[in-house]
Formats: structure tokens, sequence, C-alpha cells
């Protein structure tokens, strides 16, 4: 069975300061990986996926994600935080031969910039 | 807009009530999905339209019923439900099939309280 994890519930970070969510998977076989977002009172958002190749994807809104097989993590990270990044994120995989209906979610992580 | 509207957008039922929640995509997408959404867990898969017949019924109870006429359309109808399906309920789209692309575009949700 394939599994996200999203370990931290929560997310402090001051504007202006690098930012790390952090998520890990745990499936049989090559992943496609995920991150989407979720801003108060709207649905989810897609920010990037990784399929293959270079291991370092880059997203929407100046984010990027940084794939790495041997840890079986796929943390989103942003060099300077703004307020408005303020939101929940999740992090989903699944495999590359299978469609969104085997998709599996983590539980999300709440990202509060401090001005 | 995401290109996929839920109405309503709140929802207050009592527990003997039947109602409907609507989901309507204008991104010419040919996959349709219900999601719940609570707090603190993954986000939970119930039901997947693919070319308007249903992919995936994750063991979800008899009292949620889907329903998707025509690719754009998708309704979950409601009754004799129980307080703790109380959730913010997603819908998504997607486009079945398309090489490197699959990422779904969500509704903002009906947040439904059942009294």
């Amino acid at each position: 069975a394939q599994s996200v994890a999203q370990p931290e519930d929560q997310v402090n970070v001051a504007e202006g300061n690098p930012l790390t969510v952090k998520c890990t998977y745990s499936v049989s076989g090559n992943p496609y990986l995920f991150w989407y977002v979720q801003y108060p009172n709207r649905g989810l958002q897609f920010l990037l996926k990784y399929i293959t190749g270079d291991n370092l994807v880059k997203g929407s809104y100046g984010f990027e994600a940084e794939f790495n097989k041997s840890q079986t993590s796929f943390h989103l990270k942003k060099p300077s935080a703004l307020v408005s990044d303020s939101a929940l994120y999740f992090c989903a995989v699944r495999l590359l031969n299978f469609g969104n209906e085997k998709l599996t979610f983590g539980t999300g992580t709440r990202l509060t910039i401090i001005p | 807009e995401t290109g996929v509207t839920q109405t309503p957008r709140h929802l207050v039922m009592g527990m003997t009530n039947k109602k409907s929640l609507k989901c309507e995509q204008h991104l010419g997408h040919n996959a349709m999905y219900w999601y719940k959404q609570s707090a603190k867990k993954p986000l939970e898969l119930m039901f997947v339209y693919s070319l308007e017949e249903r992919v995936e019924n994750n063991s979800v109870p008899s009292r949620f019923s889907p329903e998707c006429p025509n690719s754009s359309h998708l309704f979950l109808h409601l009754h004799t439900l129980q307080p703790e399906d109380s959730a913010l309920y997603l819908c998504a789209s997607s486009q079945a099939g398309a090489a490197g692309a699959n990422v779904l575009t969500f509704g903002a949700g009906s947040r439904l309280t059942v009294l």
C-alpha cells in the first residue's frame, strides 16, 4: 500500500525567511509526486509535480520541491516566504502507471508566515 | 474561478433530510471526482467517474449516492446523513489518460453540516 506522511501539522516562518514543508512517501514502484495548496475558503490548487528527470522541480508562486529517492522525500521549499504563502499544503503520491483514482494525499501542513 | 464550480457552498441539513451537492466543470475534462475533507485527516476519495462511468467507490456508505449525467456535471445525493458526515466536500476534474498531465482541478467545496 502506498502512503504519504507530512510530519508537521503546523509550520511557522518569518516573512522573508526560507521555508520548508516536509513530505515523505512510501510506494512500491516509481512515484508520481504532487504538491497542492489550499487557501482559505478555496479548493486545492496544483503547485508542482515530479514525474522523472531533474530531482529539483519548480512550480507556481516561486515554490520548488526536491525529490530524494534514497530518503523517499519530496520536501516543498521557497527561498523567501511571503505572508500570502500562508495556507494549507498537501503532498500526494501515486504510481506512474495508475490514474488519479489511486492518488494518496497526506494530512496537510498549515503554513503560517509571520510578518 | 478554477473552472470547477460547486453549489451550494454551505449546506446545513437534518439527519432526515434529502439534499444534493452539484459540481460543474468547464474545462473539457473527462474524469470527475468527489473527495471528503475532514480536519487533520487525509483527503478521502469517495467516487470517481471516468467517461461518465463510475470507476471507483471507496466503500462509501449508501447514504451518499453519486450521479454523473454527462462529462461536465457531477452530483452527490445525500440522505439520512449522520453528524460525522459533516465535512467539506470537494469536487475535482482531470483529463484522464493525458500523458504527463493528469493534475486535478478542484472546486471551492461545499461545507456540509449535519445536525
